[in-house]
């Protein structure tokens, strides 16, 4: 079974600062994606950064990069200059596209950016 | 803009009613899901679609069905509402290509 963890419920961050948002997953395959989507008060859920497991280079999006450690089965999130639109709950997510593209998500780490 | 559509944003229902929660996609993907959200849990998979009329359980199903007569419409039903359903419903899709899911923007839904 697929299983996603993260085991920070909740983190804050003065403003301009850089904070990182753990993420373990549980796999027996090789070819896999993951994902961070972003939650913010409205609801919507917005996809903040992808990484394919084949590829080793981490990505990165703006002030938003990965740490992806595939042996130990690791996905943090790095967000640097923090800023108060970055308030929201963060989501860790895992798919193997030959499963339907079924998504497991993590349980969420609240984050808030203070001022 | 690519969008997917959930017709309520907010639904309050009694108990024992039937439900029917609507999402529709304009992006002509493949793949449709219904997830529910609950605070610690995160999205849990209730049941997922991958062509009309063609149907899969997720991972909490019982309480649930669905509907995909067309490509870009796929329902989720509840065939008797409980309290334990009020939660956070949320529809994504997806062209199965890795590229990630599309979200609603969810559906509350109290049960009283």
């Amino acid at each position: 079974a697929q299983t996603v963890t993260q085991s920070q419920p909740e983190m804050s961050v003065q403003e301009a600062e850089t904070v990182t948002l753990s993420c373990t997953y549980d796999t027996s395959e090789n070819n896999y994606y993951l994902f961070w989507y972003k939650q913010p008060p409205s609801r919507q859920m917005i996809l903040v950064i992808r990484q394919e497991a084949y590829k080793q280079q981490n990505a990165t999006e703006n002030r938003f990069s990965v740490n992806f450690q595939k042996a130990a089965k690791s996905f943090s999130l790095k967000i640097s200059d923090s800023q108060l639109g970055d308030t929201a709950m963060y989501f860790c997510a895992f798919t193997q596209l030959y499963n339907f593209n079924k998504f497991y998500f993590g349980s969420g780490t609240k984050l808030n950016v203070k001022p | 803009d690519v969008k997917v559509t959930q017709s309520s944003r907010y639904l309050v229902k009694r108990t024992g009613e039937k439900v029917f929660l609507e999402c529709v996609q304009d992006m002509d993907h493949e793949n449709m899901f219904w997830y529910r959200q609950d605070p610690g849990l995160g999205l849990r998979l209730i049941y997922f679609s991958y062509d009309v009329k063609m149907k899969e359980k997720g991972d909490i199903p019982e309480g649930y069905s669905v509907s995909r007569e067309k490509k870009e419409r796929f329902s989720l039903i509840l065939e008797s509402a409980s309290t334990n359903q009020t939660s956070m419903y949320l529809c994504a899709s997806s062209s199965g290509t890795g590229e990630g899911y599309t979200f609603g923007s969810g559906t509350r839904l109290t049960v009283v």
